[in-house]
């Protein structure tokens, strides 16, 4: 089942920090983010296995509540290059068959 | 460098005819996987492959056909039965099946009806 992102949309200002949460109705066992700028391939940010793990890339990081089968993607200081859309997948197993979420579209204004 | 490629950038079918998207990858991944993105959606799963000559459908495989003849070529064949393929076509490979790691996407090809 798809998990359910949100918000849908978001608009910043530069310099400000933004949350994207991923929800999902069944266990996880892992949760991968990836931005997608448009027209272009989703570029892969960082994946997230175990629960309550919070891991990080440059000002960007993810943590993973296994409890409440949930993962946020946190977003400090944005930069113009963070527009895009980003999108979860998750797996219900230890396989690599990847469910996306529908995306979260964020815009970074100068 | 390595990665995946995929052709054309763009196609138009027209109606009654199967189209053939071509995706090769050289980073030696063993899995290969097929997606299908609308505008403005998430991206759907329509076929995968673990290994070489074998492959399984996904969410959507309905109007869709695979082969998986060579480790680094997954192509994806677009049928006649498939009434509304219009969508951006993205093609994606990881290292191998069972294990958690990234998946690397091609370019995508956008495919349109004439």
């Amino acid at each position: 089942q798809q998990p359910v992102q949100s918000p849908q949309a978001v608009i910043l200002r530069e310099g400000e920090d933004a949350v994207i949460n991923c929800s999902s109705s069944k266990a996880l066992y892992s949760v991968h983010w990836y931005r997608q700028k448009h027209g272009e391939a989703p570029v892969f940010l960082m994946i997230l296995l175990k629960g309550g793990e919070q891991k990080g890339h440059e000002k960007i990081s993810a943590s993973f509540n296994e409890k409440k089968q949930q993962s946020s993607l946190y977003l400090t200081a944005s930069q113009l290059s963070y527009s895009g859309t980003y999108f979860c997948g998750i797996t219900n197993n230890a396989g690599n068959m990847l469910t996306f979420g529908g995306g979260t579209r964020l815009m970074v204004k100068p | 460098d390595g990665g995946i490629t995929q052709s054309p950038k763009y196609l138009f079918r027209k109606e009654g005819q199967n189209v053939t998207l071509s995706c090769e990858q050289n980073l030696n991944h063993d899995a290969m996987y097929w997606y299908r993105q609308d505008p403005g959606q998430g991206l759907r799963l329509i076929y995968y492959s673990q290994i070489v000559n074998d492959f399984q459908k996904g969410d959507i495989a309905e109007g869709y056909s695979v082969s998986r003849e060579k480790k680094e070529s997954f192509p994806l064949t677009v049928t006649s039965a498939q009434k509304n393929p219009t969508a951006f076509y993205l093609c994606a490979s990881s290292v191998d099946r069972g294990r958690i790691q990234p998946q690397h996407f091609g370019d995508g090809t956008r495919l349109s009806i004439l």
